[in-house]
């Protein structure tokens, strides 16, 4: 089945640096990768997502890029806030026919923005 | 819209219980799913159902039960709870038709065994 790795675990970085956070996933299948943030105590949020036959998007702060070949995407995030402060899980997802929305999640990297 | 409900918010057990998780989700999804969380280990994925009558295993299955009988509710059962079931609980839905959707996550259920 997919495994989804996520690194770093942690990562602290100044307000206003650029932070990224790396995925890798091992079923070639795959076609959808989501990402998700998560705050102390609250339940996990979509922030951006990118499909099989996209190599980058980006909304606004944030910017979320494939690399197929390699399997690995990952996440930009510009600017940081220290609201942005929380912790990222990726996650990968194939589609047989669209019948699934099964997610494997990498296991989190926590971000610690320092004003 | 209530989105994704799970009822309990906290519970705690005793090792050898059993009890009922519950999630509901107003949107007409066709997917529903329980993830567990814990420290390090992110989310990992228990059962998931595609529709009404279709329920399948995820990642860590074992020693739960789901059923989906109507395309709102999908409890969860803990059949003879044990330590290593203490986490926190999340059910999440979404589309599926066709193509991927984002997932809505319920407010999650912290369960403690003891």
């Amino acid at each position: 089945g997919e495994n989804v790795e996520q690194h770093p675990s942690t990562l602290s970085v100044q307000e206003g640096d650029s932070a990224v956070i790396k995925c890798t996933y091992s079923d070639s299948a795959s076609n959808y990768f989501p990402w998700y943030k998560q705050e102390l105590g609250k339940r996990p949020q979509l922030i951006i997502d990118i499909r099989s036959n996209v190599g980058e998007k980006k909304d606004q702060r944030i910017a979320v890029t494939l690399n197929k070949t390699a399997k690995h995407f990952s996440l930009h995030i510009t600017e940081t806030q220290p609201e942005d402060s929380a912790v990222y899980f990726c996650a990968a997802a194939s589609y047989y026919g669209g019948a699934t929305n099964k997610l494997i999640f990498g296991t989190g990297t926590l971000l610690a923005v320092q004003p | 819209n209530a989105g994704v409900t799970q009822t309990p918010k906290f519970q705690v057990l005793k090792t050898g219980q059993s009890m009922t998780l519950q999630c509901a989700q107003d949107m007409n999804h066709e997917y529903m799913s329980w993830y567990r969380q814990d420290p390090g280990m992110g989310l990992r994925l228990i059962h998931y159902s595609v529709g009404a009558g279709i329920t399948d295993q995820g990642e860590v299955p074992n020693g739960y039960n789901v059923s989906r009988s109507t395309t709102e509710d999908f409890p969860l059962r803990l059949l003879s709870a044990a330590p290593s079931q203490t986490s926190v609980y999340f059910c999440a839905s979404s589309y599926t038709s066709g193509r991927a959707y984002e997932q809505y996550f319920g407010p999650g259920t912290r369960l403690t065994v003891t």
